[in-house]
């Protein structure tokens, strides 16, 4: 079956810090990759996406590359702002005949400090 | 545009009571979705209905039955609510039904506690 794994949170950082958070997957068949945001108290937004190997999927100051050798997709940002403090998801679609499921890791939670 | 619409955005429900969460999407969209999320467990896929007219279960599906009303509309129904039923469920709309991945769009979410 299908999988994600995230590290787990929560994340403290000072602004301008540097992000990191890593994501792997198992997948049977080809998935696209995905990083959602959800800000406090609303649903999920896309972030980034990537739909083939060593993509690079790039939104806000966020980048993610998809590397299909070692099977991750890890969340970087050079300098986070206050405003980046969310909860970030990694998630994988396979395209089948019935419908782009999403699977989604657990979230990982991220403070930003000033 | 609204994009993806959900009603009520809370509610507090007994055990054994029964609703209806409302999903609307005005994107013209074929597939939608029901996910709920739980601490520490990420979003899972309770139900989705890939195109009108067809619906299908998901990773967490029992205790729940869907209803796709039309195109624009998709109901997530809890017959005989139980308490491990507390959760924020999100609905999530998508355009075509196969071949090239497009992001999901998500309403903004039910937070459902059931005492």
């Amino acid at each position: 079956g299908n999988s994600v794994t995230q590290m787990e949170g929560p994340v403290t950082l000072s602004e301008e810090a540097f992000l990191t958070i890593n994501c792997t997957y198992t997948a049977t068949g080809y998935p696209s990759l995905f990083w959602y945001v959800q800000y406090p108290g609303e649903g999920l937004q896309l972030l980034l996406k990537a739909t083939k190997a060593d993509d690079k999927g790039s939104n806000k100051g966020f980048e993610a590359t998809y590397r299909k050798e070692t099977t991750s997709f890890h969340l970087e940002k050079g300098s986070v702002q206050v405003s980046d403090s969310a909860v970030y998801f990694c998630a994988l679609s396979v395209s089948t005949g019935g419908g782009n499921k999403l699977t989604f890791g657990t979230g990982t939670q991220l403070k930003v400090e000033l | 545009n609204a994009g993806v619409t959900q009603t009520p955005k809370f509610q507090v429900l007994k055990t054994g009571q029964s609703m209806t969460l409302q999903c609307a999407q005005d994107m013209n969209h074929n597939s939608m979705y029901w996910y709920r999320q739980d601490p520490g467990m990420g979003l899972r896929l309770i139900y989705y209905s890939a195109s009108e007219g067809t619906t299908d279960k998901g990773e967490v599906p029992n205790g729940y039955n869907v209803s796709r009303l039309n195109k624009r509309e998709f109901s997530l129904r809890l017959e005989s609510a139980a308490p491990s039923q507390t959760s924020v469920y999100f609905c999530a709309s998508i355009l075509p039904t196969s071949g090239v991945t497009y992001e999901q769009y998500f309403g903004p979410g039910t937070r459902l506690t059931v005492t």
